[in-house]
């Protein structure tokens, strides 16, 4: 089975930077994602590593340590619309159409 | 269309009823997930479908729910004899291919058992 765990909440004024960890217990997965999700709404697609290192997409970085069982997602130059409940997310090794999600972290943005 | 879309938006039922939850994928889009949320929780994996092949149904919580997917398109998730723990947001995603990493959600229906 997967285990994925992530810090509950996070707090960090706008213009900062918030580093939001993702650690899991796995049988073996493909690869780690991160998805965002605003209050009531749906969650959207973020970002994706295939392979150890770091990943830059705009504002939102994500890397990936497989040998330490370990990912983070980094959002940089925090805004005001960046208040949202963040997900990590793996493919099952066993069967690939399976994605096990984290309990999510909810970043609160203030001014 | 241009997302993926699900009806009802909000559904309130009296336990025992049956409900019947839909999502249409983006069009074109092969791969379709259901997926279960609890308040402030993650996602639970409930079932896929890639085309028309027989879905992987191991991830259900009990026999009370089944799923189908008509013509490789349109999918119902049905839930009988409704029980309270049942109460969830219900989502539905579509991807374009198998193991494409990109999921494409649904705005979810809101599932209320009383």
């Amino acid at each position: 089975g997967q285990s994925l765990e992530q810090p509950s909440e996070v707090t960090a004024v706008e213009g900062a930077i918030v580093q939001i960890n993702c650690t899991y217990q796995t049988s073996g997965f493909y690869g780690l994602s991160w998805y965002q999700q605003h209050d009531g709404g749906a969650p959207t697609f973020l970002s994706y590593n295939a392979l150890d290192g770091l990943e830059e997409t705009g504002r939102f970085s994500s890397f990936l340590s497989r040998s330490d069982s370990y990912g983070y997602l980094l959002l940089q130059e925090l805004q005001m619309k960046d208040s949202a409940s963040y997900f990590c997310a793996v493919r099952d090794h066993a069967d690939f159409n399976k994605f096990y999600f984290g309990s999510g972290t909810k970043l609160n943005v203030k001014p | 269309g241009a997302g993926v879309s699900q009806s009802p938006s909000n559904k309130v039922t009296e336990k025992g009823k049956d409900v019947e939850l839909r999502c249409d994928p983006i069009s074109g889009h092969t791969a379709l997930y259901w997926y279960r949320q609890s308040l402030g929780q993650g996602l639970e994996f409930l079932i896929y479908f890639q085309g028309n092949s027989a879905p992987d149904k191991s991830g259900l919580p009990s026999d009370r729910f089944s799923a189908e997917r008509t013509g490789g398109s349109v999918s119902t998730l049905t839930i009988q004899r409704t029980q309270q723990e049942d109460s969830a947001v219900y989502l539905c995603a579509s991807s374009q291919r198998m193991l494409e990493e990109t999921q494409y959600f649904g705005p979810g229906t809101r599932l209320l058992v009383l």
